[in-house]
């Protein structure tokens, strides 16, 4: 069965801090997706990267960067310079291969003081 | 241009009532979903469509009832109302089909707050 945990369950820093938030994942599926979502305070949700289980390669997206390691099975988002704009409900989800399902995480929330 | 719409965006009913929540996307997608976030954010899926074709039904109660008139739309019927129905439901949308690796990512509608009072 598949799962996904974000430990944190809230943030808070100040702006012009960097932050990291952790994703853990779980599946017997070799072939797999992991993604993150920005749920901010007006509601919607927001793709912000997807990375399949072959590619461990990091990302980097401006002051975004995302650490995929599959030997621990993490996916951990870091925001550099944190604004207050980040402030949000953060995601982490995973989809098996053939699952056409996102199993998401609990969600992390981040709070971005001035 | 919305690419996926939700109406209503919010919904205040009493229990007991029959309700409906509509969902349209013009991105062409083949597969979309229904998930429910309960009040303390978490999100889980209800239902999947593919091409008019129920997919997935993660054991919802048979009082919600998904009706996909063409590809673009998926309807939500819920029956009989409860409290514990009381949640933001999202429409969801990827071009994916089934029995295909699941690389692309869902778009997802704004939401609509449903309260049972």
């Amino acid at each position: 069965a598949q799962k996904v945990t974000q430990a944190q369950t809230e943030i808070s820093v100040v702006e012009k801090e960097d932050v990291t938030l952790d994703c853990v994942y779980e599946t017997r599926d070799t072939t797999y997706y992991l993604f993150w979502y920005k749920q901010p305070p007006s509601g919607e949700l927001v793709f912000l990267i997807r990375r399949n289980s072959f590619d461990e390669q990091n990302e980097i997206s401006g002051r975004y960067s995302w650490n995929f390691q599959k030997s621990t099975s993490s996916f951990n988002f870091t925001i550099t310079a944190s604004q207050v704009v980040d402030s949000a409900v953060y995601f982490c989800a995973l989809s098996e291969r053939y699952g056409n399902k996102l199993v998401f995480g609990a969600g992390t929330i981040l709070r971005v003081k001035s | 241009d919305t690419a996926v719409s939700q109406t209503p965006k919010y919904l205040v009913t009493q229990m007991g009532n029959d309700k409906s929540i509509k969902c349209e996307q013009n991105l062409g997608h083949d597969t979309m979903y229904w998930y429910k976030q309960d009040s303390k954010k978490f999100l889980k899926i209800m239902f999947s469509y593919n091409n008019k074709e129920l997919i997935i039904n993660e054991t919802v109660p048979n009082r919600f009832s998904p009706k996909s008139p063409d590809k673009a739309h998926l309807n939500l019927h819920i029956n009989s109302l409860e409290l514990g129905d009381s949640a933001v439901y999202f429409c969801a949308s990827s071009q994916d089909s089934p029995g295909t690796s699941p690389y692309n990512e869902q778009f997802f509608g704004p939401g609509t707050r449903l309260t049972v009072l």
